[in-house]
């Protein structure tokens, strides 16, 4: 079974540049989630997706971050325009449901802002 | 806004030896699950226990839940180089909140 696949691994803009991030979650999981990771600290929650419906967003920073789940089923996470803090790993994980269950995630972006 | 916190930062211990994490969080939980993160990869799901247990075990695993100290602990026994890791515990009530981790050295 195929896990989460994440694209790219890695990515290097300038600063005020646009960048997108992909991830094609694990056949059959409902919930979706995208975390960033800096240096040294743990994951943090940007937004869950149940199905396409997008339930927890209260993290996602709006003036500049985007993300989608058309058809429930892969994700886009958008950055636009990119800042130098922007710089981290950003965490793509899915599950069969929302809470109570273990997550499985994928490798990574790790975007570089210059 | 990160919810569990781990201690201690940063552990070294020899092979054999057994390593003991432990995790504080603030708010009431469904569960807590513990996960590891080896050096430039995702993280990989160790082990969930919920709030109504107080104990579990998986290998050489053993995971304790105090919900009345808001507490937990992660204890490996009889590690190995290939446990040398970052573990991360992560509070689960309808969201999932991860602490900042503790990075496990075993040294051979």
């Amino acid at each position: 079974e195929a896990g989460v696949v994440q694209s790219p691994r890695y990515k290097i803009i300038e600063k005020k540049q646009p960048v997108a991030f992909w991830c094609n979650p694990i056949s059959g999981h409902n919930t979706l989630y995208w975390y960033l990771q800096n240096l040294g600290q743990g994951p943090e929650l940007l937004i869950r997706y149940e199905n396409e419906e997008a339930v927890d967003d209260s993290q996602l920073p709006k003036d500049r971050f985007s993300a989608e789940r058309l058809k429930g089923v892969d994700s886009t996470l958008k950055i636009q325009p990119a800042e130098l803090g922007d710089s981290a790993v950003y965490l793509c994980a899915s599950s069969l449901r929302g809470g109570g269950n273990e997550q499985f995630f994928g490798p990574g972006t790790r975007l570089t802002v210059l | 806004s990160q919810q569990g916190e781990e201690d201690p930062q940063a552990l070294s211990i020899q092979e054999g030896e057994n390593a003991t994490m432990n995790c504080s969080y603030k708010t009431s939980i469904n569960n807590l699950q513990w996960y590891r993160q080896n050096s430039g990869r995702g993280l990989v799901h160790l082990i969930l226990i919920r709030s109504n247990e107080r104990e579990k075990h998986s290998g050489r695993l053993r995971v304790t839940l105090d919900t009345s100290k808001k507490s937990s602990s992660l204890l490996i026994t009889a590690s190995r180089a290939a446990d040398t890791a970052s573990y991360f515990c992560a509070t689960d009530n309808n969201d999932m909140r991860f602490g900042a981790g503790t990075r496990l050295t075993v040294k051979p």
